[in-house]
């Protein structure tokens, strides 16, 4: 299984919501990745746990705030949004364990829509 | 500041041909390069990857070439094929941490039938 799975696939929430972005790998990966992607942009570093341990935090506002509940489930709650923040949000897995394994195994992505 | 760029935003090809795409870099720390091949509405793929120790790593239709003195890079497709049209972005990380990966900005590459 190399499968990267993330819920929901869209998601709109108005300015007030508190919502949550769900990802859940069973491949192992000892780091999982948060990455904010706008339209006809690269995908941009926002976090990564390493062994559920929160490892890289990107000067991410507080309005985000990552979960690592166990080694396969990655959550990205969302509270105060900003219409900017709408964006694809990607989630990625990686093993990480030795020389060239660093490849990142990514999700489809979360279409959020802020209103 | 962009430290991975990719200047070519779209490139078209004829299928059976050599697709070329370059990617600099400008931080001297970066020493792994990773490709991504990204579809709409898909997130990005893995492709191939290389490290600063070696200056070609081939993998089927896949050839990546580094030039650390250039602080350059590029992926080789061939034949390209129309299923290989997507988003190329070039990537890249330093041991300080392999975990924070810088991407380009992307090249969408077109393979014409």
């Amino acid at each position: 299984d190399t499968e990267v799975t993330q819920t929901p696939k869209h998601l709109v929430m108005g300015m007030t919501n508190k919502k949550s972005l769900k990802c859940e790998q069973h491949m192992g990966h000892r780091a999982m990745y948060w990455y904010k992607q706008k339209a006809k942009k690269p995908p941009e570093l926002m976090f990564v746990y390493s062994y559920e341990k929160l490892s890289i935090n990107e000067s991410v506002p507080s309005r985000f705030s990552p979960e690592c509940p166990n080694s396969s489930l990655l959550n990205l709650h969302l509270h105060a949004l900003q219409p900017e923040d709408s964006a694809l949000y990607l989630c990625a897995s990686s093993q990480g364990s030795g020389p060239a394994t660093y490849e990142q195994y990514f999700g489809p992505g979360t279409r959020l829509t802020v209103t | 500041d962009q430290q991975v760029k990719q200047n070519s935003p779209s490139l078209s090809v004829q299928e059976g041909r050599i697709s070329i795409l370059n990617c600099d870099y400008t931080n001297s720390m970066f020493d792994y390069f990773l490709w991504y091949k990204k579809y709409p509405a898909e997130g990005p793929t893995f492709l191939i990857s290389i490290s600063s120790i070696k200056d070609k790593n081939e993998d089927g239709r896949f050839t990546v070439f580094l030039n650390k003195s250039a602080k350059h890079l590029s992926l080789h497709i061939v034949p390209s094929q129309p299923g290989d049209s997507a988003v190329y972005f070039c990537a890249a990380s330093a041991s300080t941490s392999y975990d924070k990966v810088i991407f380009g900005p992307g090249t969408s590459l077109s393979v014409i039938p």
